[in-house]
């Protein structure tokens, strides 16, 4: 059974740069990949960019320019930066296992982030 | 990158069968036989119940059944039963490896 488990701060300033990371649990890290969705509140899911298990990125050409997605396979973990937020950057962020088969299988807890100056 | 275009809303009564589309373009939907179908109960994460357009995972009732026919996928949810209601989305391979989600129907239980 994977568990994903997700921290990071939860309230920012318009400008600053989100941080994320989550730690997996019960599944090799290796020969994977991880991914990070996001939600606004009351809105439908985003796909913010995913990163493999050899640890090359993409990302949603929306998002490609603000984005980071890391991975510490040492320590089991990935992380997200996304630069820049501005008020719609606020949302509920979720790391994934996934894409597995082209979907997303296993999901964290989800981190509330509002971007609010 | 467009999102794919869902209905808002269904609804149904409890053991009839309802269906939600998804209507993307030749580059994500019509363009891949990949499309995943995700439930989501208020506050919680999205659940995975359909991948690869048809294939339930492990643990996911045999009443939920995917199809396609051009650039649209539909999710067909049949006996439908209270614990239902909740919030769908549809997801596509779009390429260069990227996904994109649908804009999510709510499914009322009557």
């Amino acid at each position: 059974q994977v568990q994903l488990q997700q921290w990071g701060a939860g309230l920012l300033k318009p400008s600053e740069t989100l941080s994320l990371t989550c730690a997996v649990y019960g599944a090799s890290f290796s020969g994977k990949y991880w991914s990070w969705i996001r939600q606004p509140p009351g809105k439908g899911l985003e796909w913010i960019g995913e990163i493999t298990h050899s640890g090359i990125p993409n990302y949603n050409p929306s998002l490609k320019s603000r984005v980071t997605i890391s991975v510490d396979m040492s320590k089991n973990q990935f992380s997200l930066k996304l630069s820049s937020v501005t008020a719609a950057d606020s949302a509920m962020y979720y790391c994934v296992r996934g894409p597995v088969d082209n979907s997303f299988h296993d999901w964290g807890q989800g981190t509330l982030v509002t971007v609010s100056s | 990158q467009s999102a794919l275009t869902q209905p808002a809303s269904v609804s149904g009564s409890p053991g009839q069968s309802i269906t939600i589309s998804c209507t993307g373009t030749s580059s994500d939907v019509g363009g891949y036989d990949l499309v995943s179908w995700y439930q989501q109960h208020p506050g919680k994460a999205p659940k995975l119940i359909l991948f690869q357009g048809t294939k339930r995972p492990s643990g996911i009732s045999y009443r939920f059944s995917g199809s396609k026919s051009g650039n649209t996928a539909s999710l067909t949810i049949s006996g439908l039963q209270a614990e239902d209601e909740a919030d769908y989305y549809c997801c596509s391979y779009a390429g260069y490896s990227t996904y994109v989600f649908g804009t999510g129907t709510k499914v009322t239980v009557l």
